[in-house]
């Protein structure tokens, strides 16, 4: 099926990790991307491809995968990565989908 | 450094036309490189692919929105819009126009706009 499954809600201790999941059948095929939303504001793409940071990205965000699931880790969680992540990634009739998103609290 | 700006009406009256334009500065909508696309995001709620234009012409829309939305691009203007008709309250949303890669990574959008809500009331 062409959908993403995130987890809705994880939390994670000033200056832990913590890593966000996505599965889906079309990532065995394709990258996903991952996207940091903080209320009131758009999406920011944080990591895309094997495991790419856009420029100004700190390091302490990285993707990976493996199977049918893409991860997003960040070593060393800061307060101000508190926010929404969407995974998303592309099916093979060319449509763009989205994983739920995971609320990440930073506690 | 791309900028992309949303503009259009932001009250809409159920089964009208939804109308919204994305202003393309700082990179050229004529780029072979990427798609242009609409993504949508209803209050308290997640993102939804509403629509992506390539700068040769070709289209692709999500399946559950095809019937009523078309999405055009006017090189000549640098800007691409999107007509969603017969519009009900189930699409007030925040829109958010976006930049998208090719191929493989046609589902990556790289760079967002702001976003414009857009509520559909009578």
């Amino acid at each position: 099926s062409s959908e993403l499954t995130q987890v809705p809600a994880v939390s994670v201790a000033l200056g832990q990790t913590v890593r966000m999941t996505c599965r889906g059948d079309s990532l065995r095929t394709y990258y996903a991307s991952w996207y940091q939303q903080k209320p009131g504001q758009a999406p920011v793409l944080v990591i895309y491809g094997e495991n790419i940071r856009p420029s100004g990205i700190p390091d302490r965000f990285s993707g990976s995968s493996s199977g049918n699931t893409a991860s997003l880790t960040i070593i060393g969680a800061q307060a101000e990565d508190e926010a929404d992540y969407y995974c998303n990634s592309r099916d093979s009739s060319a449509n763009v989908l989205f994983g739920g998103g995971t609320k990440l609290t930073v506690l | 450094h791309l900028q992309l700006q949303e503009s259009g009406p932001r009250l809409v009256k159920p089964s009208e036309t939804l109308s919204l334009t994305c202003a393309v500065s700082g990179g050229s909508i004529s780029s072979s490189d990427y798609y242009w696309g609409w993504v949508r995001q209803p209050p308290g709620k997640g993102l939804e692919w509403v629509a992506s234009v390539y700068s040769r012409g070709t289209t692709f829309y999500n399946p559950s929105l095809k019937s009523r939305v078309t999405i055009s691009l006017d090189t000549s203007r640098t800007q691409f819009s999107l007509k969603m008709g017969s519009v009900t309250a189930a699409d007030t949303a925040v829109y958010y126009c976006v930049r998208q890669g090719i191929y493989g990574d046609f589902g990556r959008c790289d760079s967002w706009g702001q976003g414009t809500l857009v509520t559909v009331s009578s």
